[in-house]
């Protein structure tokens, strides 16, 4: 089984500053891990994944996360927030080669001028 | 590529009615997946279809239903609406490439049940 926990349900922050969501996960097997944003009325989108290669992991709009299977964690970061990132963030587990996802309740993001 | 499209993206029925949803996955997927998202329970899988059979099924009542067609295109239906089946419907399609389980959502059909 596999679950996320995501730490913080809202995070304000300014624009030009840096922005940190927290996610932490737990599977029973060697997990592929998700960033995916929704902004209001739309679909989801995918930031960037995780399936066993590199534990740093760069994507879309300057976002980037660090999988660190000792502290079962996958944070995201981007170092500078812009208006356009006020949106909801779900951290999604899921086993490698599972079409299952299992999501987080959501961080919602806003960005304060 | 077209994305994944959902049809229609807004629906009002009353309780006891029935409703189907139609997605169309990207061109060349196989797998599609259906996810119900409410302001209580969050993003809860419903079920994936590869190929016209079901592989995985989530924990719903045997009133949500679905298939694949050969074209790949899916249905989801609900029977005997409930007001709780009010959400947000999203599909997601997955081809078998390098990232196998990496899924493509589109807009979502919003579901509001009276």
């Amino acid at each position: 089984a596999q679950s996320v926990t995501q730490l913080d349900s809202h995070v304000s922050v300014s624009e030009g500053t840096p922005v940190l969501l927290r996610c932490n996960y737990s599977s029973s097997y060697s997990p592929s891990l998700f960033w995916y944003v929704q902004h209001p009325n739309k679909g989801l989108q995918l930031l960037l994944k995780y399936t066993s290669a590199a534990t740093l992991v760069k994507g879309i709009n300057g976002f980037e996360a660090e999988f660190k299977k000792s502290e079962t964690s996958f944070h995201l970061t981007k170092p500078s927030a812009h208006m356009s990132d006020a949106a909801e963030y779900f951290c999604v587990v899921s086993p490698l080669n599972d079409y299952k996802l299992s999501f987080g309740a959501g961080t919602t993001v806003t960005v304060r001028a | 590529k077209a994305g994944v499209t959902q049809t229609p993206r807004y629906l009002i029925k009353t309780r006891g009615q029935q409703v189907t949803l139609s997605c169309s996955p990207i061109s060349g997927h196989r797998s599609v997946s259906w996810y119900q998202q409410t302001p209580g329970q969050g993003l809860q899988f419903l079920f994936e279809y590869f190929s016209e059979t079901q592989r995985n099924k989530g924990n719903f009542p045997g009133r949500f239903s679905g298939r694949q067609f050969s074209n790949s295109r899916s249905e989801m239906n609900v029977s005997t609406l409930e007001l709780g089946d009010s959400a947000l419907y999203l599909c997601a399609s997955s081809s078998m490439g390098t990232s196998v389980n990496e899924q493509f959502f589109g807009p979502g059909t919003r579901l509001t049940v009276l």
